[in-house]
């Protein structure tokens, strides 16, 4: 079946640091991937997302390209700040499923 | 758009009680979700719904829990009778089509004593 494997946290950094989130996918089909951020005390909200072959989402200055050579869909951030501590998700869609499958969460921390 | 509301945010109940969360999702959207989330287990799918017709109920933990959508804009997940281990956040999510992105509620926290 579907899986998304994700880095474990937690991961302290501090402000400006350069981010690395690994995500890596099992899927029979044709995912669409996914980050989501859940914010301390809210639920969670989509990050960015691809839904083919080397599309790059991006958003807030968060990236992900989506490597179906390396079945990967890792997040990256140049530069990151106080406010983007949360836990995000990595998680797929297959077509031929209903449903989202969603990574266990990797808890960030970014200090001042 | 409100976005997805639940409610109510918070409930404390003692084991054994009935719970009834409720959840309105985004109009327009035909596919509903309800999610559980603890420190232990993460974030798991309990049950979701297309059309108002329930597609997959294998993640509800037990028949203490049920869920209903009686129409487009409404749906509840109860939990009959509550225990402790029952303590999560519960949250609801919609979209739009299956495997679509899915828009999440704030959540109803819960605790059973």
């Amino acid at each position: 079946g579907d899986s998304v494997t994700q880095m474990e946290g937690p991961v302290t950094l501090s402000e400006e640091a350069f981010l690395t989130i690994n995500c890596t996918y099992t899927a029979t089909g044709y995912p669409s991937l996914f980050w989501y951020v859940q914010y301390p005390g809210e639920g969670l909200q989509l990050l960015l997302k691809a839904t083919k072959a080397d599309d790059k989402g991006s958003n807030k200055g968060f990236e992900a390209t989506y490597r179906k050579e390396t079945t990967s869909f890792h997040l990256e951030k140049g530069s990151v700040q106080v406010s983007d501590s949360a836990v995000y998700f990595c998680a797929l869609s297959d077509p031929d499923l209903d449903k989202l499958t969603f990574g266990k969460g990797t808890l960030l921390t970014v200090n001042p | 758009d409100a976005g997805v509301i639940q409610s109510p945010r918070h409930e404390v109940t003692e084991m054994g009680q009935e719970v009834t969360l409720r959840c309105k999702p985004i109009s327009g959207h035909n596919s509903l979700f309800w999610y559980r989330q603890t420190m232990m287990r993460g974030l798991e799918l309990l049950i979701y719904f297309n059309n108002n017709v329930p597609i997959d109920d294998s993640g509800m933990p037990e028949d203490r829990f049920s869920a209903k959508m009686p129409n487009a804009s409404f749906s509840t997940l109860k939990i009959q009778p509550s225990e402790p281990r029952d303590s999560a956040v519960y949250f609801c999510a919609s979209s739009l089509n299956n495997g679509e992105t899915q828009y999440f509620g704030p959540g109803t926290r819960l605790l059973v004593l």
